[in-house]
């Protein structure tokens, strides 16, 4: 039930196209889902974060899409560019419960 | 300026010895957590704690221990208990009463030799 799905494992997108990721959860106390964003040899840092009581929130090109009743959440890359390849993971919480998903490869081609 | 800092960048160790690894917060925040991210996996919680003096075991604590005298320092150490302690390690910082978000350092990787 602690466990975060995350698909696909890796993903390579064209510049310019979208690039999606697709989490899911089991625990229905999980109350706030981030995204991370992680360049090779560096922390991950926070890209953007949704709680339950809205269905989608947008940050510039970045976008999460929440499905609460089918338990799942999604990031979305607009107009994708090479510089945005790096390692992305979703997460979920409830207090100080943090569970990661496993994380997904992002390659842009120039 | 604000932020987690992690000492060495980079620390490589001999079988059968411990090694400490360092993380400071200059962020006043009262959570942290250390983290082990083996390559195309994901994050693994080692240990966290919510005050000074008390910290509490994740899902892979054995072979580590850690101490937090100090609300801005959470050290972590990797004893020769560890079977498979090259990864690479993350300390993470939080405010619960504020947020849920989780800050991260810039990590360390330790290999053993």
């Amino acid at each position: 039930q602690q466990q975060v799905k995350q698909s696909p494992q890796s993903l390579i997108v064209q510049k310019g196209g979208i690039s999606i990721i697709n989490c899911a959860y089991e625990n229905t106390a999980f109350d706030y889902f981030p995204w991370y964003q992680q360049f090779p040899g560096k922390g991950p840092a926070l890209l953007i974060a949704i709680r339950p009581d809205v269905s989608e929130k947008k940050e510039g090109r970045f976008t999460i899409s929440f499905n609460k009743s089918a338990k799942q959440f999604s990031l979305h890359i607009m107009d994708s560019q090479p510089g945005d390849s790096a390692t992305y993971f979703c997460a979920a919480s409830y207090g100080q419960n943090f569970v990661f998903g496993p994380g997904t490869r992002l390659s842009v081609l120039p | 300026d604000g932020g987690i800092t992690q000492s060495p960048k980079y620390l490589f160790r001999k079988e059968g010895q411990n090694v400490t690894l360092s993380c400071e917060q200059n962020l006043n925040h009262d959570a942290m957590y250390w983290y082990r991210q083996d390559p195309g996996q994901g994050l693994r919680l080692i240990y966290y704690s919510q005050i000074v003096n008390d910290f509490q075991k994740g899902d892979i604590a054995e072979g580590y221990s850690v101490s937090r005298e100090k609300k801005e320092s959470f050290p972590l150490t990797v004893t020769s208990a560890q079977k498979n302690p090259t990864a690479f390690y993350l300390c993470a910082s939080s405010m619960p009463r504020y947020t849920d978000t989780q800050y991260f350092g810039p990590g360390t990787r330790l290999t053993v030799l």
